[in-house]
């Protein structure tokens, strides 16, 4: 049973940096690409990198390149996604979701995380 | 602006037919890529509907089913049902941006 559980809720003020986690079981963590996908409120869902937890390798989307950094622990089976420079737009849900390859979609995925930029 | 292009919003009454446009480009839908749903209820995370144009994952009702044609795809609902009013996002693969997922701007269904 594969299971994509994400750390609490944050609230950070503007500039700050966040860092979520996503824990990974039921499966072997190093074989699927991770992928972050973010939900602002009342807005649609938005791709924003994904890590490849066999070898590192990272890809982002490029809206937040240069913010965003993806990465794992593989003795964890956890990734993580950093946003750095938050405002007030980035406040969203954020989600991890599992690859299936090869044709490039998501069944399983984390519960998501709360993100709250406030001054 | 999604690359993906759904309607914001479609309506249908219980037991009605309905379905969700999705228009992509040639560097996704039109290049060959596939297309899939999912279904976000209020307060939930998104739960995979059909993969791979046409499939169905286990535990899906046959109510739904989707298409591809060209640059485009469709989400079809028949037998609509009050539990079905849900937000619905398309999804693919682009290849001009090496390596990406691609979105719709999802649609909201309400049953009337």
């Amino acid at each position: 049973q594969v299971h994509l559980v994400q750390s609490g809720a944050e609230v950070k003020k503007p500039g700050a940096s966040v860092k979520v986690s996503c824990k990974a079981s039921g499966y072997t963590f190093t074989t699927y690409r991770m992928h972050w996908v973010r939900q602002a409120p009342g807005q649609g869902l938005e791709w924003m990198g994904w890590l490849n937890t066999g070898n590192g390798n990272t890809k982002y989307s490029q809206k937040f390149q240069g913010r965003v950094s993806i990465s794992g622990d593989t003795s964890a089976s956890t990734a993580y996604l950093e946003l750095s420079s938050l405002r007030s737009e980035d406040t969203a849900l954020y989600y991890c979701a599992k690859d299936s390859p090869p044709t490039f979609y998501f069944k399983y995925w984390g519960q998501g995380t709360l993100v709250t930029v406030s001054s | 602006q999604s690359v993906l292009t759904q309607p914001p919003s479609v309506s249908g009454a219980p037991g009605q037919r309905v379905t969700i446009s999705c228009t992509g480009s040639s560097s996704n839908i039109g290049a060959g890529y596939d297309v899939h749903w999912y279904q976000q209820l209020p307060g939930t995370a998104p739960k995979l509907l059909i993969y791979g144009n046409n499939n169905r994952p286990s535990g899906v009702p046959d109510r739904f089913s989707g298409s591809k044609s060209g640059t485009s795809a469709s989400l079809a609902i028949t037998g609509l049902q009050a539990e079905d009013e849900a937000d619905y996002y398309c999804q693919s693969y682009d290849s001009s941006l090496s390596g990406s997922r691609v979105f719709g701007g999802g649609t909201k269904l309400t049953v009337l």
